[in-house]
């Protein structure tokens, strides 16, 4: 069964600290990987996208990484803002059909306290 | 910033009721998707469209429907609410690409459905 798992649940840093999140995958045929911010009442925008082949990526403040072989993926904040405070989902993509499924995590809570 | 609009952003309304939300995009895309999501949980795809005149179901069973009669807009309908439709219901859009899987899919802001 294609699943994608996440860690922690939540979580709660001061402003200026930094932190990394976890995503646990089990797709297959694997296609790519995305980190998505979802700020509350809005939709989720993409943050990095990672394919097979690659295994790290930046974004400003965020660094994604992630290994395909034990599948597994990791965010990276660095130097954590107020506006960080969000959901964090890890989203994985299938290569096995024309629709290019997509299999959400359950997010990452991030709280940032000044 | 995706251009990709839900309307109404907030909706309560009383249980029987036949309710329409709105999805639109302006960005040609030819794939569109509705995806329910609740507080803490993951999202789940409950409708998508290939492009016009095309509808399927997604993995979550749903008691909506949509249509797909022009390529800018992917409403949903609910016959008659139920508190048990309470949800926020994410609308999105994707381009297609020859090869690959690497769409990204862009979001709505959402709706967020109480059902009294």
């Amino acid at each position: 069964k294609n699943q994608v798992e996440q860690s922690p649940q939540s979580l709660i840093i001061l402003e200026g600290k930094n932190c990394t999140l976890q995503c646990n995958y089990t797709v297959s045929p694997f296609s790519n990987l995305r980190w998505y911010k979802q700020d509350t009442g809005r939709g989720p925008v993409s943050l990095t996208i990672m394919t097979f082949s690659e295994n790290t990526k930046s974004n400003g403040r965020y660094t994604a990484t992630l290994d395909a072989d034990t599948k597994q993926s990791s965010l990276h904040i660095t130097a954590s803002q107020l506006s960080d405070s969000a959901s964090y989902i890890c989203v994985v993509s299938d290569r096995g059909s024309t629709l290019g499924r997509l299999y959400f995590g359950r997010g990452t809570q991030l709280t940032v306290w000044p | 910033e995706a251009d990709i609009y839900q309307t109404p952003r907030y909706l309560v309304i009383g249980t029987g009721k036949k309710i329409t939300l709105e999805c639109s995009q302006t960005m040609g895309h030819d794939k569109m998707y509705w995806y329910q999501q609740d507080p803490g949980m993951e999202l789940h795809l409950i409708h998508y469209s290939y492009g016009v005149n095309s509808t399927e179901k997604g993995d979550l069973s749903s008691e909506s429907t949509v249509s797909r009669i022009r390529t800018e807009h992917f409403p949903l309908t609910l016959e008659s609410a139920r508190p048990s439709h309470t949800s926020q219901y994410l609308c999105a859009s994707s381009e297609t690409k020859t090869s690959g899987g690497n769409n990204e899919q862009f979001f709505g802001p959402g709706t967020r459905l109480t059902v009294l």
